[in-house]
């Protein structure tokens, strides 16, 4: 069964990078066409909020908001695709969560989410 | 951005009752190939979010028939047609017809 697992730094410092990976279980990203790969935030009292989606071939999409900061990656080798924020501030700090998609629509599959602090 | 609202936004229950969530779309969710795109969460305790329904009215795999999504252009609803105990959390729709894709506030269903 599809599993993903983030993993990464729990504690940035204000206005460095945050970077965050998803490691996918029981299923192939380079096989796997019909999917793609988001992340999905949630800061503390607040409603989910959509980073970015890859497809397997590299394709990205981005939260306008974010754009500027954001990269998402894929790494085919290793089964695993990535999330790099840049110039992080306290509003950033939030619940970090991968998750399988079938478009941008679907997210049929989710990580147990990671918690992120921006603090100095 | 197309703005997502949903009503109540806190919903008490009863067990084996009925419940239904709204949720209202700024802009029309259809698509010219007759989907809207309308995906509903339910965030349990504790818990990442899990899909329910997606394009509107398609139920995901392994969510129980009691969960009903329904509507089409701005206006939809999510029904449970008898609640159970492991049916309180938080429920989102999530519009993802335009980019950015964009969630609702979220409604807390929990028991009386």
């Amino acid at each position: 069964q599809l599993q993903l697992q983030e993993s990464g730094p729990r504690l940035v410092k204000p206005s460095e990078t945050l970077s965050l990976t998803c490691t996918v279980s029981d299923a192939s990203i380079s096989s796997s066409t019909t999917s793609y790969w988001g992340w999905v935030r949630q800061p503390p009292g607040q409603r989910l909020e959509w980073i970015a989606n890859i497809y397997y071939n590299g394709n990205t999409y981005y939260n306008p908001s974010l754009k500027s900061r954001v990269t998402i990656s894929v790494d085919t080798s290793k089964n695993q695709f990535s999330l790099r924020l840049n110039s992080v501030t306290a509003s950033d700090t939030a619940v970090y969560y991968c998750a399988r998609a079938r478009g941008l629509y679907g997210l049929d599959v989710w990580g147990q989410g990671i918690t992120v602090t921006v603090s100095s | 951005d197309i703005a997502m609202t949903q009503s109540p936004l806190s919903l008490p229950v009863t067990p084996g009752e009925p419940a239904s969530i709204s949720c209202n779309s700024s802009q029309s969710l259809l698509h010219r190939n007759g989907y809207n795109y309308l995906d509903w969460y339910l965030q349990k305790p504790g818990q990442s979010p899990q899909l329910l329904i997606s394009l509107g009215s398609n139920r995901a795999s392994g969510v129980p028939d009691r969960f009903t999504g329904s509507g089409s252009g701005t206006d939809f609803t999510l029904r449970i047609n008898r609640v159970e105990a492991e049916d309180v959390g938080i429920y989102y729709c999530m519009q993802a017809l335009q980019i950015p894709v964009t969630f609702g506030p979220g409604t807390k269903v929990d028991f009386k």
